[in-house]
């Protein structure tokens, strides 16, 4: 069955210090994949996707990722985080042409010190 | 545009019971999403609708139910209610489904007694 992992599940960071979420998947067929953020008491809320094309997407607030086929990886990065990005992240993957579903990552729950 | 809308936000119920939880897509959305969290599972897909027909289930068990209405509006159900439903539900919507955006309701926090 398809399966999401996301590695780290709590991440300490220093404002200004460099974020990398790791994310692997193993499905062998074509994804669609997403990085959505939980803020604290808000709704989940799509950060960034890609579907096809360029395999470095750029997503709101400064994030980016890196769709590496060879490796089933969606990595997430932020070259300098702020208080503010404090929340967890969920990596997601949807079998493209197939499903009308979303398998989700665990979460990573990012925690920012000012 | 209005976002999604769930009710009720909060719920409780003892075990046996069943409940019904609502879900108002953004205006205009046809593909309609169900997905339960816990700490301990996650996020996981229940079903998904478009056009008032079921595309997609995840695996839950029968106790677990939804529909669409023509409106575009979705409940889901869940007959006896057992402790470890206790979750908060989320309904995600799209204009047609993945893999465009999806976006998400605050969700219905359900706890069974």
């Amino acid at each position: 069955a398809q399966s999401v992992s996301q590695h780290n599940h709590h991440v300490i960071l220093s404002e200004a210090a460099s974020l990398e979420l790791g994310c692997n998947y193993s499905y062998g067929g074509t994804v669609n994949l997403f990085w959505y953020v939980q803020y604290p008491g808000q709704h989940l809320q799509l950060l960034l996707k890609y579907f096809s094309g360029d395999p470095l997407v750029k997503g709101i607030k400064g994030f980016e990722a890196e769709f590496i086929k060879s490796k089933f990886s969606f990595n997430l990065r932020k070259p300098s985080v702020q208080w503010s990005d404090t929340a967890e992240y969920f990596c997601a993957v949807n079998e493209a042409d197939s499903s009308y579903k979303l398998i989700f990552g665990s979460g990573t729950r990012l925690l920012v010190r000012p | 545009k209005a976002g999604v809308t769930q009710t009720p936000r909060y719920l409780i119920k003892t075990r046996g019971q069943q409940v019904t939880l609502s879900c108002s897509p953004i205006s205009g959305h046809r593909s309609v999403s169900w997905y339960q969290q816990t700490p301990g599972q996650g996020l996981q897909f229940l079903f998904e609708y478009f056009s008032e027909t079921q595309r997609n289930k995840g695996n839950f068990p029968g106790r677990f139910s939804g529909r669409q209405f023509s409106n575009s509006r979705s409940e889901m159900n869940v007959s006896t209610l057992e402790l470890g439903d206790s979750a908060l539900y989320l309904c995600a919507s799209s204009s047609t489904g993945l893999p465009e955006t999806q976006y998400f309701g605050p969700g219905t926090r359900l706890l069974v007694l």
